[in-house]
């Protein structure tokens, strides 16, 4: 069965304090490895799709990385808008069009 | 552009009533999803389609149907409401590319 792990629950950084949100996956054959960004009240929004491990994607102060297990995704020197719960989720080749999400990670970033 | 558009953003309902979430959108995708979202649950799939015509079971279609008579139409119906369904529900859809395009949530309470 598919499954989707992320840790930590929260993080809370300082203004400019660089970090790392990790999400361990099981998948029967991986087709894709989605991050998306939720702030509160709203839909997730799409951030990366990885393929394939060694795969990097970056956008602004985000770069996701994906291995055979895990993806991460980093936070460089983040901000207060960068606040919002960044939701991991796996499409599988036997799963065929279900993809399954990981609970997530708040993250709150101070000034 | 509008993507997905969910109705209603919220309703109280009694137990035992008849409770239908519209979904639309206009991206004219194949595929469309309902995820329910629950505090420390994350997304979870409760019915998708492939297409038009078609729908299969997620991971917690019990006490929902839903059909899909055309492209851009993708209503969620909860039968007989209890108060384990309350919760937020997000319609999506996608195209080839797998990422999923979510509408704002329509937030259900049953008492």
């Amino acid at each position: 069965e598919d499954q989707v792990t992320q840790s930590p629950e929260a993080l809370r950084l300082q203004e400019g304090e660089s970090s790392s949100l990790n999400c361990s996956y099981t998948v029967s054959g991986l087709r894709g490895l989605f991050w998306y960004r939720q702030d509160p009240g709203k839909g997730p929004e799409f951030l990366f799709t990885l393929y394939s491990a060694g795969e990097e994607k970056e956008k602004e102060r985000l770069k996701a990385t994906l291995t055979k297990k895990e993806s991460f995704l980093h936070i460089t020197a983040p901000k207060p808008e960068d606040s919002a719960t960044y939701l991991c989720a796996v499409d599988g080749l036997r799963g065929g069009f279900k993809t399954i999400f990981g609970a997530g990670t708040r993250l709150f970033v101070k000034a | 552009i509008a993507g997905i558009t969910q109705a209603p953003t919220s309703q109280i309902l009694a137990a035992g009533r008849r409770m239908t979430l519209r979904c639309t959108q206009d991206m004219r995708h194949n595929a469309m999803y309902w995820y329910r979202q629950d505090l420390g649950l994350g997304l979870r799939l409760i019915h998708y389609s492939n297409t038009a015509g078609t729908t299969g079971k997620g991971e917690v279609p019990d006490g929902y149907s839903v059909s899909r008579a055309n492209t851009d139409d993708f209503p969620l119906t909860l039968a007989s409401a209890v108060p384990s369904q309350t919760s937020v529900y997000f319609c999506a859809s996608s195209g080839d590319t797998g990422e999923l395009f979510f509408g704002e949530g329509s937030r259900l309470t049953v008492l």
